[in-house]
């Protein structure tokens, strides 16, 4: 079975700080690993996907295979980052499997 | 520019009324998929189909059924409607083929509520 972990329900930083929102996944081949984010009264949409390797509004993942994580970096948060962030995981099966979600909040 | 279209944003229910949700996609997507997004339960995958009249079982299909008649609608069907079943309901697509395709779009979401 394909498990998507967000441990933080909830993430308040102040502007200009670091964000890191963490997610580990378990599954046993080689997932393909995705960021989505929803704006407030906005629809829920792609942030960035590992085998990308980009960097979107700033933001950057990296799949750590050792360690099962995705987690979600952004070295100096805006106030425009405040929503909600989902990781989530496609397995062989053709199902993508979402994690619950951590709110993020920007502190002016 | 919209893509996938949920027919109704809000619906308000009775407990036991049949509920049709209704998604229709114009990307020519083959996959489509039926989500409910709850607070701290995150996106559960109800249903998803990956062809005209095809469709799969998601995590969580008890209550609900689909129906794929045209590659470019997927409904979502509540036989019976119960309060537990009060939640936001995302549809989704994307296209089958490399990975660069393995990215959905969503509609706005419909949120029902069952009294």
């Amino acid at each position: 079975a394909q498990r998507v972990t967000q441990p933080e329900k909830l993430l308040s930083v102040f502007k200009g700080a670091p964000v890191e929102l963490k997610c580990n996944y378990s599954y046993s081949g080689s997932p393909e690993l995705f960021w989505y984010v929803q704006y407030s009264r906005q629809r829920l949409q792609l942030l960035l996907r590992h085998i990308s390797r980009e960097s979107i509004k700033g933001f950057t993942a990296d799949l750590n295979k050792g360690e099962t994580s995705f987690h979600l970096k952004k070295p100096f948060a805006q106030e425009e980052d405040s929503a909600m962030y989902y990781c989530a995981l496609l397995g062989g099966n053709e199902k993508l499997t979402f994690g619950t979600g951590t709110r993020l909040t920007i502190i002016p | 520019d919209v893509k996938v279209t949920q027919s109704s944003r809000y619906l308000v229910k009775r407990t036991g009324e049949k509920v049709f949700l209704e998604c229709v996609q114009d990307m020519d997507h083959e996959n489509m998929f039926w989500y409910r997004q709850d607070p701290g339960l995150g996106l559960r995958l109800i249903y998803f189909s990956y062809d005209v009249k095809m469709k799969e079982k998601g995590d969580i299909p008890e209550g609900y059924s689909v129906s794929r008649e045209k590659k470019e609608r997927f409904s979502l069907i509540l036989e019976s409607a119960s309060t537990n079943q009060t939640s936001m309901y995302l549809c989704a697509s994307r296209p089958t083929g490399n990975s660069g395709a393995n990215v959905l779009t969503f509609g706005a979401g419909s949120r029902l509520t069952v009294l």
